[in-house]
């Protein structure tokens, strides 16, 4: 089955700087993958999505690179905001189901 | 929230016992599912469904069941909980097997 390694496991940065989250997929035939950002206690929320014919999507300060020949993804969140601080996830979809990372937990230091 | 609730909101039980867990969708999206989160792993994929009556099970199904016999509800049993069944038990619904998912609220049970 596919299987998706997250990394970093933490990460913090200052306010301002940027934030970068890998991953990397074993399944060869995945072909969405979607970024999730979860706040303490809430319920996960997509931010953004990639498919397999696009290399790159961004959306304000949110962007998403997709290496399909690595097989690696990573999430870019630029000028990061205190409100970014989050545990973040990403997955990758083989047809049937996600597949998840472990999740990165970001802390953004004013 | 994309219409999506689940119940009950949080569950103590003990072992031994059975307890299903309900999730609802106003949305009339084909597939449903059911995931657990765990400090440590992620989101893992207990069971999914695609359609009325149409189940398959996922990454870690060993001692749960579930049951669609509509569409908008999808309902995940545990027939008899165990303590390592304690988790923070997330549904999802979407309109294809690799299109968005959205998590409804989450359902945090406790096993003692």
């Amino acid at each position: 089955g596919e299987n998706v390694e997250q990394h970093p496991s933490t990460l913090s940065v200052q306010e301002g700087d940027s934030a970068v989250i890998k991953c990397t997929y074993s399944d060869s035939a995945s072909n969405y993958f979607p970024w999730y950002k979860q706040e303490l206690g809430k319920r996960p929320q997509l931010i953004i999505d990639i498919r397999s014919n696009v290399g790159e999507k961004k959306d304000q300060r949110i962007a998403v690179t997709l290496n399909k020949t690595a097989k690696h993804f990573s999430l870019h969140i630029t000028e990061t905001q205190p409100e970014d601080s989050a545990v973040y996830f990403c997955a990758a979809s083989n047809g049937y189901a996600l597949n998840f990372g472990k999740g990165t937990s970001l802390l953004v230091t004013p | 929230d994309a219409g999506i609730t689940q119940s009950p909101r949080h569950k103590v039980t003990e072992t031994g016992t059975p307890v299903t867990l309900r999730c609802h969708q106003t949305e009339n999206h084909r597939y449903m599912y059911w995931y657990r989160q765990d400090p440590g792993h992620g989101l893992r994929l207990i069971h999914y469904s695609y359609g009325v009556k149409d189940t398959d099970k996922g990454e870690v199904s060993d001692g749960y069941s579930v049951s669609r016999s509509k569409t908008e509800d999808f309902l995940l049993t545990l027939e008899s909980a165990t303590s390592s069944q304690t988790s923070v038990y997330f549904c999802a619904i979407s309109t294809g097997s690799d299109n968005e998912q959205f998590f409804g609220p989450g359902t945090r049970l406790t096993v003692l």
